[in-house]
């Protein structure tokens, strides 16, 4: 069973604070590591798509960091906004295009003004 | 481009009583897959298909089937409800080859199942 692990689980901060997430996945067979953001009453959207070993990528103020031979990858939202409020859920791909995508159980972020 | 297409929104069933449901996408995705999402549970992969005709078991198969005789279409069938199988069910895909192979995967709006 491959195990996909997200902290913290929950994270209440203010307007403007920058803050991270931690994605944890197996260090072996991967593929690639997705970020899904989550809004109530909505669809999962994509955020990144990462798979290379050092891999950056950077979405306004989001950006997201990966580390292959660990196992981890960290997501920045740099001066959060209330509109950042959601559920942020990383995915981690197994070995092959085909392969399984299986979700972490995801980092709920509420900004308060 | 409609996307991911799921029906119904929303649906009760009785205890024992099957059903399917639909998923529909026009954008000619190779991969799609079906979730569950329970509180505290996060997403889980119930089963997941590459190609017409080729179907493979996720973390939480039991008690579900599908088959994927089109690109376009992946239903998931219920063959005998059970209050456990309450849930909102995702379906999702995305593209396999390049250079698709890099992008997410696009949600459909989800099915809420209450089973009595």
């Amino acid at each position: 069973i491959l195990n996909v692990e997200q902290s913290p689980q929950s994270l209440h901060v203010q307007e403007g604070d920058s803050t991270n997430f931690t994605c944890s996945f197996p260090s072996s067979n991967f593929y690639a590591l997705h970020w899904y953001r989550w809004e109530t009453a909505k669809s999962p959207e994509a955020l990144f798509v990462m798979t290379l070993n050092g891999d950056e990528k950077k979405k306004g103020r989001i950006s997201a960091t990966l580390n292959t031979k660990e196992g981890y990858s960290y997501l920045y939202i740099k001066g959060s906004q209330p509109e950042d409020s959601a559920t942020y859920l990383c995915a981690f791909k197994e070995g092959n295009q085909g392969g399984k995508l299986i979700f972490g159980q995801g980092t709920e972020l509420s900004v308060k003004p | 481009n409609a996307g991911v297409t799921q029906t119904p929104k929303f649906q009760v069933l009785k205890t024992g009583q099957s059903m399917t449901l639909q998923c529909a996408q026009d954008m000619n995705h190779e991969y799609m897959s079906w979730y569950r999402q329970d509180p505290g549970m996060g997403l889980r992969l119930i089963h997941y298909s590459v190609g017409a005709g080729i179907t493979d078991q996720g973390e939480v198969p039991n008690g579900y089937n599908v088959s994927r005789s089109t690109t376009e279409d992946f239903p998931l069938r219920l063959l005998s409800a059970a209050p456990s199988q309450t849930s909102v069910y995702f379906c999702a895909s995305r593209p396999i080859s390049e250079p698709g192979a890099n992008y997410g995967y696009t949600f459909g709006s989800g099915t809420r199942l209450t089973v009595v």
